[in-house]
């Protein structure tokens, strides 16, 4: 089993449709990022937290939320989906005593807003 | 702020053939420099690494300088394979571990 998983895959969802991507980690990491990935711009951070009690945004996070719901537990969501937010999303983990900036990412949630 | 540029691809080259895939960067101070790779259908996964000036990198028969009089970090391999065929990633991080990675680099070896 993946160390961190993400689901869904695959998602196919309508303008102005809320949707929720989830993602669970088995690393036993305090770190927890959500990234999206467009093709030509590399990937974006849109939040990121250090602990189950720390929520930070990103460069991108306008449209999106987050939830931690507990350490091993972090989930994006999209209030309202609009057609620019169609990409790959990534959620990933790290260490915090590892300041090598190495991330454990999942193998991603495409997205689909029609 | 922080950025990362990378050579655009498509890169297609045969199996054997020598690899460079340019990265350089722009960063106050000194930030770690990373190479990720990300195989089709999969998550993205750190290939090397190097922290400071003149640290080399290497994994997997790739290697990658960290050379601040250029601010660049090239990936390169002597001979590549078709199973070396994937997207690979520039990055820098400075404190925090808030990656910022370039746009990313689609490489195909046919055999």
């Amino acid at each position: 089993d993946a160390d961190v998983t993400q689901t869904p895959r695959n998602r196919i969802t309508k303008t102005g449709k809320r949707i929720m991507l989830e993602c669970s980690q088995t690393k036993g990491h305090d770190r927890m990022y959500w990234y999206r990935q467009d093709p030509g711009l590399g990937l974006r951070l849109i939040y990121y937290s250090f602990d189950v009690k720390d929520i930070n945004k990103g460069e991108i996070s306008d449209g999106y939320s987050v939830s931690r719901q507990a350490q091993a537990k972090f989930s994006l969501s999209l209030e309202s989906a609009i057609p620019n937010q169609t990409a790959l999303y990534f959620c990933a983990t790290s260490m915090p005593a590892d300041n090598t900036g190495e991330l454990f990412f999942g193998e991603g949630s495409r997205l689909t807003v029609l | 702020g922080n950025s990362v540029t990378q050579m655009e691809g498509p890169v297609t080259l045969s199996e054997e053939a020598f690899l460079t895939i340019n990265c350089t960067y722009t960063a106050t101070g000194y930030p770690s420099l990373f190479w990720y790779v990300q195989y089709p259908g999969e998550g993205l996964q750190l290939l090397l690494k190097a922290t400071k000036a003149d640290d080399k990198g290497s994994n997997k028969g790739f290697e990658a300088t960290y050379r601040k009089e250029t601010t660049s970090f090239h990936l390169e391999k002597g001979s590549v394979q078709v199973s070396d065929s994937a997207v690979y990633f520039c990055a820098l991080s400075q404190g925090a571990q808030k990656l910022v990675f370039g746009q990313g680099t689609r490489l195909t070896i046919n055999p």
